[in-house]
């Protein structure tokens, strides 16, 4: 089985300034990595993924995400935070090949300040 | 494209009632549901994969006959809380995958709160 760990469950950050939040996976096969948004009272938006290929994953709103299977990490960052990237962010794995079903961190509160 | 919508959005009803939650893929063909919950704070736990046409596979711990799943037609999967409790307050949220794609899309949720 797979399991994601998020190791942050909140990161407040100064507007403007760079940003990484962190997931790990474990898994004894191949995987398929992804980040999540979710605004409050909505549901989730996919925000990139990883599913084979280049390591470095380029998404939505600036955001980028390195997988690295040495460490088994796929975190998150952007450089430059803006107060409408204040959000939960979900850090998500399922097993590679086809459709597999989504296992789900805990979360990651992103608090933007101005 | 791959837009998922929920209705309703929110609902209130009265403990021992059964409410209806409608997902529908609205431009593309959804082989695949799926129904979470989410608990206030903390992450998604799924409750049962859907697939069109045929019966709902329900993870472990989720009772069958009370969260009734139905996936009649390829964009639309409904989950039926049946007699509801306070206990089964919660966003509920449904996702769809079209086809083989390994990404799922997800609604905006449902806010459901059992007085």
């Amino acid at each position: 089985a797979q399991s994601v760990t998020q190791l942050d469950s909140q990161v407040p950050v100064f507007e403007e300034a760079p940003v990484e939040l962190r997931c790990n996976y474990s898994s004894s096969v191949s995987v398929y990595l992804f980040w999540y948004v979710q605004y409050p009272n909505q549901g989730l938006q996919l925000l990139l993924k990883y599913l084979s290929g280049s390591t470095l994953v380029k998404g939505i709103n600036g955001f980028e995400a390195e997988f690295n299977k040495s460490q088994t990490s796929f975190h998150l960052r952007k450089p430059s935070v803006h107060i409408s990237d204040t959000a939960e962010y979900f850090c998500a794995v399922s097993v590679a090949g086809g459709y597999q079903k989504v296992t789900f961190g805990i979360g990651t509160k992103l608090q933007v300040i101005p | 494209g791959a837009v998922v919508s929920q209705h309703p959005s929110r609902v209130i009803c009265k403990s021992g009632t059964s409410v209806k939650i409608e997902c529908r893929s609205l431009d593309f063909q959804a082989t695949t549901m799926f129904w979470y919950r989410q608990f206030p704070k903390k992450s998604l736990m799924l409750m049962a994969t859907s697939n069109e046409g045929s019966k709902a596979t329900y993870e472990q711990g989720v009772e069958k006959d009370k969260f009734l799943i139905n996936h009649a037609s390829l964009t639309l999967s409904t989950l039926t809380v049946t007699s509801a409790h306070p206990e089964d307050s919660s966003f509920y949220i449904c996702s769809a995958t079209p086809g083989q794609e390994e990404t799922q899309y997800f609604g905006p949720g449902t806010r459901l709160l059992v007085l």
